[in-house]
């Protein structure tokens, strides 16, 4: 069955970076789309992008230009989202979630910025 | 960006009652090839959301016919029929119609 298993729970300091983790299994990692989902606490959701991880094109909310770097490792059949220059509005819980439709969804990954 | 605009539900809503949750795009979802990019999902406290209808009203594998979507254009509904203790949470709303993706706010939705 589908999957999306998401690294643990992280606290960084503000102006550092981060890079969490969506490992996929149960399908063919390469021919989906993997999107990344930002929700801060007690707020709604927010689409960050996608990555293609066949050939690695991405997709970018352009609010996270900048903000939010996908990449995608076909040998571990890992997705995965760097965050930088992180402050205290990048704390949040993120979710990768499979297309087409967002049917299958990570455990989501809490981040929280800090000193 | 499209706006997305759900409506509140008049809570609690008693079990075994008729609720519909509303949702309004600032542009129509319609494209080219025919379909409504509407998607609806349902999260539960601590828990990932969970898909329940896309393409306005294609229920997902696994979903209770209870929930069903409908719309076109800027305007949709989610009617959850027979409310049930499972189906409390907070209900969004998604356009995939064009770039960037984007969220309604949610509609909460609680049980008497």
């Amino acid at each position: 069955q589908v999957q999306l298993q998401q690294s643990g729970a992280e606290l960084v300091k503000p102006g550092s970076s981060v890079k969490i983790s969506c490992k996929a299994s149960g399908y063919t990692f390469t021919s989906y789309d993997m999107h990344w989902i930002k929700q801060q606490p007690g707020n709604g959701l927010e689409w960050i992008g996608w990555i293609y991880p066949g050939n690695g094109n991405t997709k970018y909310n352009q609010k996270f230009n900048g903000k939010a770097t996908l990449t995608a490792d076909k040998s571990s059949s890992t997705a995965y989202m760097q965050l930088s220059s992180l402050t205290s509005e990048d704390s949040a819980v993120y979710f990768c979630a499979r297309s087409p439709n967002y049917y299958y969804w990570g455990q989501g990954t809490l981040v929280t910025v800090s000193s | 960006d499209i706006v997305m605009t759900q409506g509140a539900l008049p809570n609690p809503v008693p079990s075994g009652e008729s609720a519909s949750i509303t949702c309004r795009s600032s542009k129509s979802l319609v494209y080219k090839d025919g379909k409504t990019y509407l998607n609806w999902f349902l999260q539960r406290p601590g828990q990932s959301p969970q898909l329940l209808t896309y393409w306005t009203s294609t229920r997902a594998s696994g979903v209770s016919e209870r929930f069903s979507g409908s719309g076109s254009g800027t305007y949709f509904t989610l009617k959850i029929s027979r409310v049930r203790a499972e189906d409390a949470g907070v209900y969004y709303c998604q356009q995939v119609r064009e770039y960037p993706y984007t969220f309604g706010a949610g509609t909460k939705l609680e049980l008497k």
